[in-house]
Order: C-alpha cells, then structure tokens, then sequence
C-alpha cells in the first residue's frame, strides 16, 4: 500500500493567516493526489483533486501543489469556516490511502 | 447533485456480520462511477473499504477483503456492504461516496452511519 504521511498533525492559525499543510506519498504517484475537507460531524468535501485543480464551488483561496512525491494544500486568507480537518489521498492505485489527517484550529 | 444515504443497524455484536446499505439517486446502469465505502473510527482518520461498478465488478481494501462482501442492485439504486467476523475495531462512522472517473477523486458522500459494535 502506498503511505500518505500529511504534517503537522495539527496546527493552529488565526483568522487571515496563510496556512500550508503539506503531505509525502511513499513512492511516486505522480499528480494523483486528492485533498478534502472535514467539519465535524459532517461527511468529507473535495477541496482539490489531481494535485492542484480546483474543485467547482471551492473558493480560490485553497489551492495545491505538487513536487516529486511532496504535495501541498495552501490557504492563502484563513476565514472562520475554514477550521476544520483536512485530508490527503491517493488516487494512483488500489487500496485508496488517506494521509492521517491535520486538524487546524483556531489560535 | 447526486444524493447518497447509508442504511443499517447501528449496533452489531461482536463476531456478527455489519450489513449496511447505500441508496443512490443517480442512473446506475449509464454512469461511468465507481460506488464505494470508506470508514472513520470515532475521533480517528479515514480507510477506504472497497468499491464496486455497475455490472458488479469490486475492489477490496486488502486489509479486509478476506470479510467483506460488496454488491449492487441497479433495479433499486442501491449498493450494499457486509462485513464478517466483526470486532471492536470495525466500531466507525461508515460512509458511501461516488467514485467519478476519469478525474478519480470522491465527489459525493453520503452523511455517515455510526455503527458500534459491542455486546
């Protein structure tokens, strides 16, 4: 299985902050590389797909990247619905695999 | 929007099958996607599950494949899950989702059941 390795694990940040959480896949899955987003008590929402394509509806305040087997997801402008939990995943192969999560919090 | 909703007992005992089921209002038979479970343990992250397509072609998560079972029912718009031999460990919120190809990411989730499995 390939590992999604997401840090940091949590991290907090104030509203207008630039945040960037970053995520390492255990070999190369070239862009296959999804990121969503988790409130809680709610089902995850796609953010950004194929490493740095913007899904519809999702403002241009997130977007993503990719470098080798390194991945990023950027908020350029924190707003309050943005604390939540996000997660990485690789679409490259079967099983599926999530990266462990980071909670962002409020400072 | 393609809308999803889990079904199921929400309590199973240990050593008992979790059956769940999935109705979806989309067109089934026509649609290139991919209808899948994913799982998440109470405060803990996300594992996928398994999928399934349309004229009944799965993929299982390895690490339960040796339990699971995936099926679909295209006449209801419906596809279900069991899982075998069940212990505290599979205790998760458990949530269908849509699959789109070729873009390959989950689109559309289904608002999660909890089950818990405990005597």
């Amino acid at each position: 299985d390939i590992q999604m390795t997401q840090s940091p694990s949590s991290l907090s940040a104030s509203v207008g902050d630039r945040v960037t959480i970053t995520c390492r896949a255990s070999q190369s899955i070239t862009t296959s590389l999804n990121w969503y987003q988790q409130t809680p008590g709610k089902a995850p929402k796609v953010l950004i797909y194929d490493a740095s394509t913007l899904q519809s509806g999702v403002p241009s305040r997130f977007s993503g990247s990719a470098s080798g087997t390194d991945f990023t997801l950027t908020i350029s402008t924190l707003q309050p619905e943005d604390f939540a939990t996000y997660y990485c995943q690789q679409s490259y192969n079967i099983p599926y695999t999530f990266g462990q999560g980071t909670k962002l919090d409020i400072k | 929007q393609v809308q999803l909703q889990e079904s199921g007992p929400g309590l199973v005992t240990p050593s008992g099958t979790l059956s769940l089921t999935c109705a979806v209002s989309d067109d089934f038979v026509n649609s290139i996607n991919w209808w899948n479970w994913v799982r998440q343990p109470p405060g803990k992250g996300l594992e996928w599950i398994g999928e399934i397509f349309h004229n009944g072609n799965t993929h299982y998560n390895p690490s339960l494949q040796s339990r699971l079972t995936i099926s679909i029912d295209n006449s209801k718009s419906e596809f279900s899950l069991k899982l075998t031999s069940v212990t505290a460990a599979d205790t998760a919120i458990y949530y269908c989702a849509r699959w789109v190809r070729p873009a390959d990411y989950f689109d559309s989730w289904g608002p999660g059941t909890l089950v818990t499995v405990s005597s």
